[in-house]
């Protein structure tokens, strides 16, 4: 009966590097999404994977970020060249369908030096 | 374009008392969804409920109430003879199909920080 689990908890890094974020949902569920939250503020959606494809991208704001899912369960949030920027809480959350409620993660906190 | 308004930034209200959290929204779909959830300290988000445009009707769960109103596009959330424990941030959230991407994008609110006080 596990939840959406995300590794790690937390992330620093310094400016320029490349990390990766990773979720695991809950099992059996074929819609997976990722956020960011800034503090303060409301979780601003990324992209969402209906099982191992991208179904909306639209919100990564630039191509150093990037995402897979290449089995239709675990995915990896990958972030080229950090910024400073960058730093927030990534939340990740998984659903049965799209339009269902959506479980979330206890997020990674990124913090980029 | 998807909009959410949460009005309230902060609340602050003694033990027992009623308080409501207001919630606007803004949508061109006809079909879209509504929800509802919880921010705790401890920082994972909480999913307390989920309304589709075509329900309007009201709903309570213990101390938890909903107000859908389609006429003035609010969704609002009262929490009954509140407890400490209700302290929170609270955010409210809408799906739709717009784009034709099937509901999947979660638009949110700001949140409204509630502190509840003994």
């Amino acid at each position: 009966g596990a939840g959406v689990s995300q590794t790690p908890s937390n992330k620093v890094t310094e400016k320029g590097k490349y990390v990766e974020l990773r979720c695991d949902p809950i099992s059996g569920h074929t819609a997976l999404y990722w956020y960011r939250q800034s503090l303060g503020q409301g979780p601003e959606f990324l992209i969402y994977f209906q099982g191992t494809g991208a179904a909306d991208d639209s919100g990564l704001p630039n191509d150093r970020f990037f995402a897979v899912r290449p089995e239709g369960s675990v995915s990896t949030l990958k972030i080229q060249r950090t910024e400073r920027g960058d730093s927030a809480v990534y939340l990740c959350a998984s659903s049965a369908l799209a339009q269902d409620e959506q479980f979330f993660g206890p997020g990674t906190r990124l913090t980029v030096l | 374009a998807q909009k959410v308004t949460q009005a309230q930034t902060e609340i602050s209200v003694v033990e027992k008392e009623d308080v409501t959290l207001d919630c606007v929204y803004e949508t061109r779909d006809t079909t879209y969804y509504l929800f509802w959830y919880k921010q705790p300290p401890s920082g994972e988000l909480v999913f307390l409920i989920r309304r589709n445009s075509f329900d309007e009707q009201n709903e309570i769960s213990g101390r938890y109430s909903w107000n859908f109103q389609k006429s003035t596009s609010s969704f609002n959330f009262t929490i009954t003879a509140s407890q400490v424990v209700d302290s929170a941030v609270y955010f409210c959230a809408l799906s739709d199909n717009a784009g034709g991407t099937s509901y999947g994008k979660l638009t949110f609110g700001q949140g409204t920080i509630l502190t509840v006080h003994p």
